[in-house]
């Protein structure tokens, strides 16, 4: 079945730091990839996501293209604010039904 | 927006006892509802998909005797952990897609379960 791989961290970063955090999967076909985030003591949010290759997703200020050749959707922000503390998923949709989850990516920034 | 509300977002029960979760699609109506399981600093796993007027489907090792699930409507499904133990401590989160839109997905806020 499809897979996806992330980098785990935990990630601690300072303030107005550049963050990566790379994803890649494996999969049948070409399914959608997503960036969900998940604060603490919450559910899942919509960061960003993309649906055919090459195409960025944006979103309070994180980016993500979707490399078919790499099948690769990293996730990128030029400055990230305390505020952006949360675990970031990536995830797959399986073609309109259930997402297949990354193991979620800890992200720390301090002030 | 389409959202999907999770109830109770807590519960602490004791052994032994059982817990029912609810999942409701609150402006949108969804034939399908997935449950996931997250346990602590690790992934959602999918559990299981409820689907509308038939029984459910679950993944591979998820009992299912021992997570019941019903979906009476088109906006409610329940998860239901029965005679739970502490090994089912964990947060459980549903999620829906909105068919009837861009089949965009919504999830709940999920829900903390504590068996004590």
């Amino acid at each position: 079945g499809n897979s996806v791989t992330q980098m785990e961290g935990p990630v601690t970063l300072s303030e107005e730091a550049f963050l990566t955090i790379n994803c890649t999967y494996t999969a049948t076909g070409y399914p959608s990839p997503f960036w969900y985030v998940q604060y603490p003591g919450e559910g899942l949010q919509l960061l960003l996501k993309a649906t055919k290759a090459d195409d960025k997703g944006s979103n309070k200020g994180f980016e993500a293209t979707y490399r078919k050749e790499t099948t690769s959707f990293h996730l990128e922000k030029g400055s990230v604010q305390v505020s952006d503390s949360a675990v970031y998923f990536c995830a797959l949709d399986n073609y309109g039904q259930n997402f297949v989850f990354g193991p979620g990516t800890r992200l720390s920034v301090l002030p | 927006g389409a959202v999907v509300s999770q109830h109770p977002s807590w519960v602490i029960c004791k052994s032994g006892t059982s817990v029912k979760i609810e999942c409701r699609s609150l402006d949108f109506q969804a034939t399908t509802m997935f449950w996931y399981r997250q346990f602590p600093k690790k992934s959602l796993m999918l559990m299981a998909t409820s689907n509308e007027g038939s029984k459910a489907t679950y993944e591979q090792g998820v009992e299912k005797d021992k997570f019941l699930i019903n979906h009476a409507s088109l906006t409610l499904s329940t998860l239901t952990v029965t005679s739970a133990h502490p090994e089912d401590s964990s947060f459980y989160i549903c999620s829906a897609r909105d068919v009837t839109g861009n089949y965009e997905a919504f999830f709940g806020q999920g829900t903390r379960l504590t068996v004590v």
